[in-house]
């Protein structure tokens, strides 16, 4: 079936550092494809996406582009910021049954320290 | 104005009872989820609602039934509780190829 697999964390980064998340899929088709970030305590929040390949999303300073190439869809900022300490969850929709459904990698914890 | 609200959003409970969560979206979507957080962060899709219509049910065991009274509150009970239902649960609603999250339910069973 559809995956995804992300890099494994914890990543710690000091404020302002460079950052990205690897993310690469395996599916059947091309799905759609996004980053979903969770801040301590809330819940999912759509962070960007991707519908097509060559498709880059883009939000808050975070970027990924769609890659069906190398089937991969990398989370990058380029100055990180302590308000962005979360956990970060790589996506893909999965069409079954006629409905649609996440399927979503490990997550990936980020640490900003100031 | 929350978009998907979820009650209670802690609940601790001894095993072998039974509990239910509710979840509430005012976004007029006609999908709703059920997702289980692990200890460990990982997410995994439990139900599917199109509708009131279930759709997608990811061989989750009977003790927990989902329930729909109307597309706008997806209702999750559990039976017989066990320690390893312990997590977080999640509602969402989708519209289009958004999901949007509730804050979540955190059940520990003891």
């Amino acid at each position: 079936g559809n995956s995804v697999t992300q890099m494994e964390g914890p990543v710690t980064l000091s404020e302002e550092a460079f950052l990205t998340i690897n993310c690469t899929y395996t599916a059947t088709g091309y799905p759609s494809l996004f980053w979903y970030v969770q801040y301590p305590g809330e819940g999912l929040q759509l962070l960007l996406k991707a519908t097509k390949a060559d498709d880059k999303g883009s939000n808050k300073g975070f970027e990924a582009t769609y890659r069906k190439e190398t089937t991969s869809f990398h989370l990058e900022k380029g100055s990180v910021q302590v308000s962005d300490s979360a956990v970060y969850f790589c996506a893909l929709s999965d069409v079954q049954g006629g409905s649609e459904k996440l399927v979503f990698g490990k997550g990936t914890k980020l640490t900003v320290n100031p | 104005d929350t978009a998907v609200s979820q009650t209670p959003k802690y609940l601790v409970t001894q095993m072998g009872n039974d509990k239910s969560i509710k979840c509430e979206q005012n976004l007029g979507h006609d999908t709703m989820y059920w997702y289980k957080q692990d200890s460990k962060k990982f997410l995994k899709i439990m139900f599917s609602y199109n509708n009131k219509e279930l759709i997608i049910n990811e061989t989750v065991p009977n003790r927990f039934s989902p329930k729909s009274p109307d597309k706008a509150h997806l209702n999750l009970h559990i039976n017989s509780l066990e320690l390893g239902d312990s997590a977080v649960y999640f509602c969402a609603s989708r519209s289009q190829e958004t999901q949007y999250f509730g804050p979540g339910t955190r059940l520990l069973v003891l």
